[in-house]
């Protein structure tokens, strides 16, 4: 069990401009799910995935957001025309069913 | 639609003080509920997890919490803090509706500061 991972840790970028993060899961687990955090809130629900069918979207999750799971291992989120508002952690989580939720270290997107 | 209350954003007390943090949820189905802790730049990491049975359940570090249906809280507990249990700490529901995803609806969260 190496835990969740989330790459990178850290990434700045101008407005406008598109941006792509990944998450890898622990590996026997076929729900993956996405979270965004601001400062001094708790995670916000953004999409889950089941194997490599996105199931839910949050109405958070604008036209501009787009996350996939390709053979339901690994996830990517991305986020085109970044807005000064999208600054925030992102989160990604994997269980396996209904099993408690592991999340990874996160990506934090700072927007210049 | 579900909801977390934590009640109070901060709380201190002294090392080996007994540390409480308030939780209360809404939801129209049975719910299971959770506590996590987040340390700075870190993710979230379970501490505990009430599903169904037993109404005190403990977890990790020495934390327990007690599900009260009645009152629709599941405040955490720790009999005496440490200086490492400073951190932040969210209450989360989700629910027992299978085909929901078991999504977590979050708290605001508790920052906790254990001082000497």
């Amino acid at each position: 069990d190496t835990g969740v991972s989330q790459n990178p840790r850290h990434k700045i970028t101008k407005r406008g401009q598109n941006v792509t993060f990944r998450c890898d899961p622990i590996s026997e687990h076929n729900r993956l799910y996405w979270y965004r955090q601001t400062l001094g809130q708790g995670p916000e629900f953004l999409t889950y995935f089941q194997n490599e069918a996105q199931l839910e979207k949050s109405r958070l999750l604008s036209d501009r957001f787009s996350a996939e799971r390709p053979k339901g291992s690994f996830s990517t989120l991305e986020i085109q025309r970044t807005e000064q508002g999208d600054s925030a952690m992102y989160l990604c989580a994997s269980s396996q069913g209904v099993q408690p939720q592991h999340f990874g270290d996160g990506t934090r997107l700072s927007i210049l | 639609a579900q909801s977390v209350t934590q009640l109070g954003s901060h709380v201190s007390v002294s090392e080996g003080a007994l540390v409480l943090l308030r939780c209360n949820y809404s939801s129209s189905v049975p719910p299971y509920l959770f506590w996590y802790v987040q340390y700075p730049n870190q993710g979230l990491q379970l501490l505990l997890k009430y599903t169904t049975g037993a109404t005190l359940v403990k977890g990790i570090n020495g934390f327990e919490a007690e599900f009260k249906k009645s009152e629709t809280s599941f405040h955490l507990t720790k009999p005496s803090a440490h200086m490492s249990d400073a951190a932040e700490y969210f209450c989360a529901v989700s629910d027992q509706v299978t085909g929901g995803g078991n999504k977590l609806t979050f708290g605001t969260g508790t920052q906790l500061k254990v001082e000497l």
